[in-house]
């Protein structure tokens, strides 16, 4: 079972650059989520869908962007990368927690990333 | 504001020893809480408490939610180097969709 697949596992960028990290799951989750964590700041939501075609900001949104245009796919954007934007990327699924199902998440392996 | 509060921020101890992690919360909407245990990667799902009073148990891995209080305890008995981890604490504060909010965690380093 293959879970929740992140890629790339590593990327190093420069101020400006842009590019998109890819989440892929299998496990016919209706929720994706994608977190960036920091020394010292624990876990926080950049961006969530609820479904196919749905998006929705979480906690630190600005300078990111995202699309879920199949079920099994969320992907992370960065338009124009800045150093603040270094950081180690998760991506997670979920059954929805309004179906009765188990709620928790479940995590890709995470993207190292670092803007200098 | 929806918060998490996690304590100790880290803790050392020698093997055999038992541990408590504390996390307090404050949310509107709270249905559950989730533990989970992160060590070089991903984090790996421990726990999901849903009603106070009732421990959830696995292996020497144990936790408790008390709805009242807003706080819910990790313990772990007979430490192993193996469970030299962070652990995080995240209630599920539902509202339109349903989210988790995550602690910072508390980082377990357990000496041989």
């Amino acid at each position: 079972n293959a879970g929740v697949t992140q890629t790339p596992k590593f990327r190093v960028l420069k101020t400006g650059q842009s590019m998109t990290l890819l989440c892929a799951q299998d496990m016919n989750h209706e929720y994706m989520y994608w977190y960036r964590q920091d020394p010292g700041m624990g876990l926080r939501l950049i961006h969530y869908s609820v479904g196919e075609g749905t998006t929705a900001k979480g906690e630190v949104p600005d300078g990111y962007n995202v699309s879920r245009l199949k079920k099994q796919n969320f992907l992370l954007g960065l338009e124009s990368a800045a150093p603040s934007q270094t950081s180690v990327y998760f991506c997670a699924s979920s059954y929805s927690p309004y179906r009765g199902k188990d709620e928790k998440l479940f995590f890709g392996s995470g993207t190292q990333l670092s803007v200098l | 504001e929806d918060k998490v509060v996690q304590s100790p921020l880290s803790l050392v101890v020698h093997e055999g020893d038992t541990v408590t992690l504390n996390c307090s919360y404050e949310v509107t909407n709270f249905r559950s809480l989730l533990w989970y245990k992160q060590e070089k990667k991903a984090p790996t799902f421990l726990f999901m408490l849903t009603s106070s009073g009732i421990e959830k148990k696995s292996g020497r891995l144990s936790s408790i939610l008390d709805k009242k209080e807003l706080f819910s305890i990790l313990n772990i008995t007979a430490t192993q180097t193996g469970d030299s981890a962070v652990y995080l604490c995240a209630p599920n504060y539902g509202g339109s969709q349903g989210n988790l909010i995550f602690g910072k965690g508390t980082k377990l380093s357990v000496k041989p």
